[in-house]
Formats: structure tokens, sequence, C-alpha cells
């Protein structure tokens, strides 16, 4: 089992410009939940799916922030017109169940 | 609201001395602990749980609800325990059970 994968690991935007982030999570797991972790603080949770369902989303930005978790394919964390304080590391974790969450290596996105 | 509390950025202790990570939270219902660790260029991954009570990698962690604490220890610290812990709370709503984190401590084992 390969683990959570994250794509991309890295990913520069102006600002204006929409960023795309995607996790795959492990073999079996239907759960994926997304954090942000910004400059010298904690992971902070945004939004838990299922497959084809948004269960909580408490912690999303109403503006701007959404995300999927398809029938087939990658979850999707979209951030639309990115701002510089956007710029921050985000993981997803996956789950096989409400227990526990195995995280991915992140993507650092980075808004010039 | 749920809050964990790390009041640590920097730990740094010699190789051979005890280590204890300090970890404090406000949760008014039943809380899950967990510690997490990132080893340098690593993901993040679960070091122990406190509902499982053992110990890893030499680590133990006992919660107290009195003092709401959740402090790990170690009695003697090793070289490769150099890395970013974050201690984190689970509420389990029966739909979602997302992780509340602390801001982490940098555990420092010098020579």
């Amino acid at each position: 089992n390969a683990g959570v994968m994250q794509n991309p690991r890295h990913l520069v935007r102006r600002r204006g410009q929409e960023a795309r982030l995607r996790c795959s999570p492990m073999k079996g797991h239907s759960h994926v939940y997304w954090y942000r972790q910004l400059p010298e603080e904690g992971l902070k949770f945004m939004v838990y799916l299922q497959k084809e369902n948004i269960i909580d989303e408490s912690g999303m930005p109403k503006e701007r922030f959404s995300a999927e978790f398809p029938k087939e394919g990658p979850s999707i964390l979209r951030i639309q017109q990115v701002v510089r304080g956007d710029s921050a590391a985000y993981f997803c974790a996956s789950s096989p169940s409400t227990l526990e969450q195995y995280f991915g290596p992140g993507t650092r996105l980075t808004v010039t | 609201a749920q809050r964990v509390t790390q009041p640590e950025k920097l730990l740094s202790v010699f190789k051979g001395a005890p280590v204890e990570l300090k970890c404090n939270y406000s949760y008014s219902g039943s809380p899950e602990l967990f510690w997490y660790v990132q080893y340098s260029r690593q993901r993040l991954q679960l070091l122990l749980r406190h509902i499982s009570r053992e110990s890893i990698k030499g680590f133990t962690a006992d919660l107290n609800k009195g003092e709401t604490s959740f402090h790990l220890k170690k009695p003697f610290a090793q070289e490769e325990d150099s890395a970013m812990y974050y201690c984190a709370l689970s509420i389990n709503t029966g739909t979602a059970s997302k992780l509340t984190f602390g801001t982490g401590t940098r555990l420092q084992v010098t020579l």
C-alpha cells in the first residue's frame, strides 16, 4: 500500500489564479480529511468527505474554497482567486472509518 | 470549543536525558488524544494514542483528566528522536472524527 498520495508537492500561484490540490487516499479508505497549516501554527481541520459526499465542512473558509471526492479519482481541494494569505501547507489524511487517520506528505502552496 | 496547547516551541535535551513534551487540552466531552510525530522530510505519522496505552519507541503518554494533560515522556532521549511532535485531540461526532492539533514542539536531541 503506497500510502496517502498528494500532488503536487509544491505549487506556486500568482494572486488571482486557481489552485487545485489532489489527494489519493490509501487503498480501501473511503474517508478523506483536509487540514491546513499556516506558518508557526498547528494543523487546522478544513473539511471531511466520503465518496461523493461532504460530511463536515465547518473548517472551510466560506468563499473561494471548495472540495470534492468523486466516485472515481482523487479528492480535490480547489482554491479560486488565491491570495497571499492562502500560502500554507495543505495536508490530506485518509481513514478506513472514523478512527485513525493516515496523512499524506502535504502540498506547499506559495502565492506570489 | 476544543483546544490543544503545547507551550514549548522548542525543547532541547542531551542524549540520554529524560524527555517530557507537554500537552494540555480543553474539551467538555470525553477526549481521544494522540501524539503525532514528523521526522525531517517525512510525513506526519501517528506515534501513540491514549486508548491503546502502549509504548512506542520508548515513548509513553498518560491521560490525566484532572489536569487535562497528555504529556509525552521518554526516560532516555536518543538522537533519532529529534523531530516535530504534535499533540492532537479527536472529536468523534459519530459522522466525523476531526483532529484538533497543537502548534507542535520541536525536540532537539544533542550529543
